[in-house]
């Protein structure tokens, strides 16, 4: 059952902004939105999570809607190196386990 | 701190030959996570651990999984007998169990079973 859904993939041209999208329309009080990213032979690294406000760290920002149900990570200005799968999760916080979905597969050009 | 440790890096072993794959948490943590990554299921979570017990092994396909945690700076995942669909990259993650701590994943086992 699949709790978030995210576009399979996304272009993006190299040094300009980029806004990767995820609804979680049954999202619940508990649950954090977390992000993700694997880049290619590697393992998933953090980029950002938050709860009801948007979120800024050196990474990314984390814009979330007012009712919780859509959250879009966004890219200030993309780099080669962005490339990757982002993988937007919903965390109970009343649990500890991560489940990820299928992610989008960011593409950027140079 | 050298991050999550795994080993092996890559694994070739026949159908039937037991695997053991090897994890090292980052020292402090409490909280391990057994994933395996294909191309078709994606990254499933197979289980995880809370200061070294089993919270949650209901991913783990079938009784030829087991997992241990003898102590906070150790854990194995073993097949046996190990089949060719248990070809995929094994990761390993650890946090803080904390609040919606982040993960912290190894670099991954790639397994194939022949």
């Amino acid at each position: 059952d699949a709790k978030t859904t995210q576009p399979n993939s996304m272009e993006s041209n190299e040094e300009e902004p980029v806004h990767l999208p995820c609804n979680h329309s049954t999202i619940s009080g508990t649950d954090y939105i977390h992000w993700y990213r694997q880049l290619p032979s590697q393992g998933p690294e953090y980029v950002i999570h938050g709860l009801t406000s948007n979120v800024n760290n050196r990474m990314a920002s984390l814009a979330i809607a007012e009712d919780r149900k859509s959250s879009t990570l966004i890219l200030h200005r993309a780099t080669l190196r962005d490339a990757a799968v982002y993988y937007c999760i919903l965390r109970d916080y009343n649990n500890n386990d991560m489940r990820f979905g299928a992610g989008t597969r960011l593409t950027v050009k140079p | 701190d050298a991050g999550v440790i795994q080993s092996p890096r890559h694994e070739v072993t026949e159908m039937g030959q037991e695997v053991t794959l090897r994890c090292k948490p980052i020292s402090g943590h409490n909280s391990l996570f057994w994933y395996r990554q294909t191309m078709m299921r994606g990254l499933e979570l197979l289980i995880y651990f809370n200061n070294n017990v089993p919270i949650d092994d209901s991913g783990m396909p079938e009784d030829r999984f087991s997992a241990k945690m003898p102590n906070a700076s150790f854990s194995t995942l073993k097949i046996q007998p190990s089949e060719p669909r248990d070809s995929a990259v094994y990761f390993c993650a650890s946090s803080l169990r904390r609040e919606n701590e982040k993960l912290f994943f190894g670099s991954g086992t790639q397994l194939s079973v022949l």
